[in-house]
């Protein structure tokens, strides 16, 4: 079946550093594929998507790159903030937006 | 956007005893769905709440242990059955409009069986 493998945390980081979470997916057919984040406390939130190949999707400063050739979906971003500590979950879809199969998460840690 | 709202947020619950967890949207939805999130493990998908109809459940889960109701296009619940310490981990209720859009998740319930 489908699944997701992202990088194990947690991933501890300096502000201002440049970020990188690999997340590598296993599935049939064509998935759209989901960052979501979950800030402490809340629930998760979309961070950004990305429907085919070679997609491109991004949001409040991270990108990540629809990667069929290596079916990867690394989640990127230049510069971190203190604001950016969460945990960060990778995820696709093969039939429809909301059902999803979810890698475990990596929390992300930035300090000032 | 969705605001959900689910209850109660977080439980201790005995052995053998069962717990309803409540999903509120403050909209109508069409699709509604509950994950478990074990410890140090991934969101995963327990079942499809249909509205009027029995839920349709994933593989590994079962209605005599998962027994989901959803009576209006608002709300849902899910029951865990006759806890065991296994049970212990996060419910999500997790809600979309459309196919083609995101979907939308509530705070989570962390339930601790003991």
């Amino acid at each position: 079946g489908d699944s997701v493998t992202q990088m194990e945390g947690p991933v501890t980081l300096s502000e201002e550093a440049c970020l990188t979470i690999n997340c590598t997916y296993t599935a049939t057919g064509y998935p759209s594929l989901f960052w979501y984040v979950q800030y402490p406390g809340e629930g998760l939130q979309l961070l950004l998507k990305a429907t085919k190949a070679d997609d491109k999707g991004s949001n409040k400063g991270f990108e990540a790159t629809y990667r069929k050739e290596t079916t990867s979906f690394h989640l990127e971003k230049g510069s971190v903030q203190v604001s950016d500590s969460a945990v960060y979950f990778c995820a696709l879809s093969s039939g429809g937006f909301q059902k999803l199969v979810f890698g475990t998460g990596t929390r992300l840690l930035v300090s000032p | 956007s969705a605001v959900i709202s689910q209850k109660p947020s977080r439980d201790i619950c005995q052995r053998g005893t069962s717990l309803t967890i409540q999903c509120q949207v403050d909209s109508q939805v069409t699709m509604m769905f509950w994950y478990r999130q074990q410890p140090g493990q991934s969101l995963t998908l327990i079942a499809t709440a249909n509205q009027g109809s029995e839920a349709t459940y994933e593989s590994g889960f079962v209605i005599d242990k998962f027994p989901i109701s959803r009576p209006n296009l608002t709300f849902s619940t899910l029951t865990v059955s006759n806890m065991s310490p296994e049970d212990s981990s996060i419910y999500l209720c997790s809600v979309g409009t459309d196919r083609n859009t995101e979907a939308f998740f509530g705070q989570g319930t962390r339930l601790t069986v003991v």
